[in-house]
């Protein structure tokens, strides 16, 4: 069966630190993968997703990067976090073989900018 | 034009009554895939029901059902008796075809509430 990573669980970091949250993926060969951001009482914003290593599209321009080192893995990064980069962090996948193929998803890195 | 959309921000039900969340979609794609998922205060996203564009018949897990009406572009989600567990936010999401991409597209989501 396949499973999803997400760490850290929890970050807190002053504004202008750097950032890096991994996420791999388990049970699963060259999936699709996402990086969601969530506000507080609000729905998903889309930030990148990627088809295949070193292949990443960004949806939002702004301080956050993305990189796919390893099939299974996606990290997102920041030179210097803002106060607006607090939210909730999601990570996902879903097949690449089908366009109606699930979407599952990480446990989350709650991460908050002070 | 909103690819999902979500028009009731909070819903509540009592405990062991039935409830519709709504969600009306949009798309040219012949091809696509709908989905529901929940998200406790605890944050995770939990999929809950999947209805393809062709499926002939309504998706059905457990006490969740899906009332896909395609003419009318909506896929609703019903919780049958439902449980102060259900007590989350649900999510409609949607993907589209090999044609449309691989992204899903998220509505804003519904705060269910079950009042004992």
């Amino acid at each position: 069966s396949q499973t999803i990573h997400q760490w850290p669980a929890t970050l807190v970091q002053p504004v202008g630190s750097p950032l890096s949250l991994e996420c791999t993926v388990e049970g699963t060969s060259n999936p699709n993968l996402y990086w969601y951001r969530q506000a507080a009482g609000r729905g998903l914003q889309l930030l990148f997703y990627s088809v295949g290593i070193g292949q990443i599209s960004s949806e939002v321009p702004q301080n956050l990067s993305a990189s796919r080192p390893q099939d299974r893995q996606f990290i997102l990064s920041s030179k210097k976090l803002l106060l607006s980069d607090s939210g909730f962090y999601l990570c996902a996948w879903s097949r690449a073989a089908s366009g109606t193929d699930t979407q599952y998803f990480g446990p989350g890195t709650r991460l908050t900018v002070l | 034009a909103q690819k999902i959309t979500q028009t009731q921000p909070g819903m509540f039900v009592q405990e062991k009554e039935a409830v519709t969340l709504d969600c009306t979609y949009d798309t040219s794609d012949p091809s696509y895939g709908l989905f529901w998922y929940k998200q406790p205060s605890s944050g995770e996203m939990i999929f809950l029901i999947y209805q393809g564009s062709y499926d002939q018949q309504n998706a059905t897990e457990g006490r969740y059902s899906l009332n896909f009406q395609k003419a009318r572009k909506s896929a609703n989600l019903v919780i049958s008796a439902s449980q102060l567990g259900d007590s989350a936010m649900y999510f409609c999401a949607m993907r589209e075809g090999p044609e449309g991409g691989n992204q899903f597209y998220f509505g804003t989501g519904t705060s269910l509430t079950v009042i004992p």
